[in-house]
């Protein structure tokens, strides 16, 4: 079965760096673009950014309200997805939750979700 | 940026009872639209892709329409697993973007 396990969540104050890791299991990893979507508490869903795979250059995409802070990165020797999380705002608290994309035309498509990893920012 | 925009915000209905849920994009996406599912505390699930492609195990009491610029969710008879908050979703173009959501409670 697909599964995505995201880790790094936890308390970071404004100004601080946190590292997000996200383990993909039962597909070929290899394969697929990986993307970070994030949900403020009793907020909507915002896209934050999206790696392609090797095939693509491991091109990047970064949504305005984080590009220049945030990184995303892959090792597909470990089957993981990264979100480097610097400058942290308050506004930037969330649960996090990786995603895979669809393969062939669904570039973009979310298929599989993580069950998330809260990110609490506060002083 | 393509905005998405879905209405009704909250929806309060019965079980049994057909229910539709429009999102309209800005500009049109084609039928580059995707429908998720999302219950407290979890991931959102995918639905429908490409405007009305069932994904495999949801029920066939869902369904999608629409194309270009406006979409729509319909339950024909709402069951109490359908109690959730609905996302639409283009992927037309990146920056990837959301509806606001459709929270379906029980009246």
């Amino acid at each position: 079965d697909v599964q995505l396990v995201e880790s790094g969540g936890g308390l970071v104050r404004p100004g601080g760096s946190l590292r997000l890791a996200c383990t993909a299991f039962g597909f070929n990893f290899n394969d697929h673009y990986m993307d970070w979507v994030r949900q403020a508490p009793g907020k909507g869903l915002e896209w934050v950014a999206r790696i392609s795979n090797k095939a693509n250059n491991y091109t990047t995409k970064y949504a305005a309200s984080v590009k220049g802070r945030f990184t995303i990165s892959r090792d597909d020797s470990k089957n993981s997805l990264y979100l480097q999380m610097n400058s942290l705002k308050t506004e930037d608290a969330a649960v996090y939750f990786c995603a895979r994309e669809g393969s062939g035309y669904n570039y973009g498509l979310l298929d599989f979700w993580g069950q998330g990893t809260l990110v609490p920012v506060s002083s | 940026d393509i905005q998405m925009t879905q209405s009704p915000s909250t929806l309060s209905a019965s079980v049994g009872d057909r229910v539709t849920i429009t999102c309209r994009a800005s500009q049109s996406i084609s039928r580059w639209l995707a429908w998720y599912q999302q219950k407290p505390g979890m991931a959102p699930n995918l639905l429908i892709s490409n405007a009305s492609s069932l994904q495999s195990g949801v029920p066939s009491s869902f369904s999608g329409s629409g194309s270009g610029s406006e979409f729509t969710l319909t339950v024909t008879s709402l069951q109490p697993d359908d109690f959730a908050t609905y996302y639409c979703q283009q992927y037309y173009s990146y920056p990837l973007t959301f509806g606001g959501g459709t929270r379906v409670e029980i009246k």
